[in-house]
């Protein structure tokens, strides 16, 4: 079985300071790694995705992650957050068996807070 | 290219009733899977469906059941509604095909049911 642990359901930081939003895995096979944001009211939309080929990944609105085995961890980054930035982001897993046959676990999500 | 679409966007019913939510996928895309969004929670999977049969199904009982048409469009039904299944519920497309979306979901806007 499948799961994500998001530490931190609320961050809080400064407008221009660092992001980081934390996200670990649980996985029995390679995993597929994903970070989707939420807006207020609105569906998820993709940030960013790990495939297994570079574990460095960058995703759209100035984001990256990393993803590193040993820690099965798979972290969220922006080097300076922006006031458009709060939303609620969510971390999430697939077993990468590729084809039609696969699910979404997600974590329960980290609210995104920027202060002027 | 059209992106997924759901209706309604919001629905209030009371409890015992039945509901059907509806999702068109993006163009292209022959599998749509659906999710629960309870309030502060991340999604969690209910089923999804490729080529109109069900392909994999998450921890809900008989009374979720859904349908998907031969235009890959889907329905979500709900019987016997509960209070407890006031949520967002979130339709995702994809293809099992590969290409650089491969293993990628895309969410539509959801619709936020309120059960009373």
């Amino acid at each position: 079985a499948q799961s994500v642990t998001q530490l931190g359901s609320h961050v809080s930081v400064s407008e221009g300071a660092l992001v980081l939003l934390r996200c670990n895995y649980s996985s029995s096979v390679p995993p597929y790694l994903f970070w989707y944001v939420q807006y207020p009211n609105q569906g998820l939309q993709l940030l960013l995705k790990y495939t297994s080929a570079a574990t460095l990944v960058k995703g759209i609105n100035g984001f990256e992650a990393e993803f590193k085995k040993s820690e099965t961890s798979f972290h969220l980054t922006k080097p300076s957050a922006h006031m458009s930035d709060a939303a609620e982001y969510f971390c999430a897993v697939s077993d990468g068996s590729g084809g039609s046959n696969y699910k979404l676990t997600f974590g329960k999500g980290t609210l995104l807070t920027v202060n002027p | 290219e059209t992106g997924v679409t759901q209706s309604p966007t919001h629905l209030i019913k009371t409890r015992g009733q039945q509901v059907t939510l509806r999702c068109s996928s993006q163009s292209g895309h022959n599998t749509v899977s659906w999710y629960q969004q309870a309030l502060g929670q991340g999604p969690q999977f209910i089923f999804q469906y490729y080529r109109e049969e069900e392909n994999g199904r998450g921890n809900f009982p008989p009374r979720f059941s859904g349908l998907q048409f031969p235009n890959y469009s889907s329905e979500l039904n709900v019987n016997a509604l509960e209070l407890d299944d006031s949520a967002l519920y979130l339709c995702a497309s994809s293809s099992p095909d590969t290409g650089e979306n491969y293993n990628e979901q895309f969410f539509g806007p959801g619709t936020r049911l309120t059960v009373l």
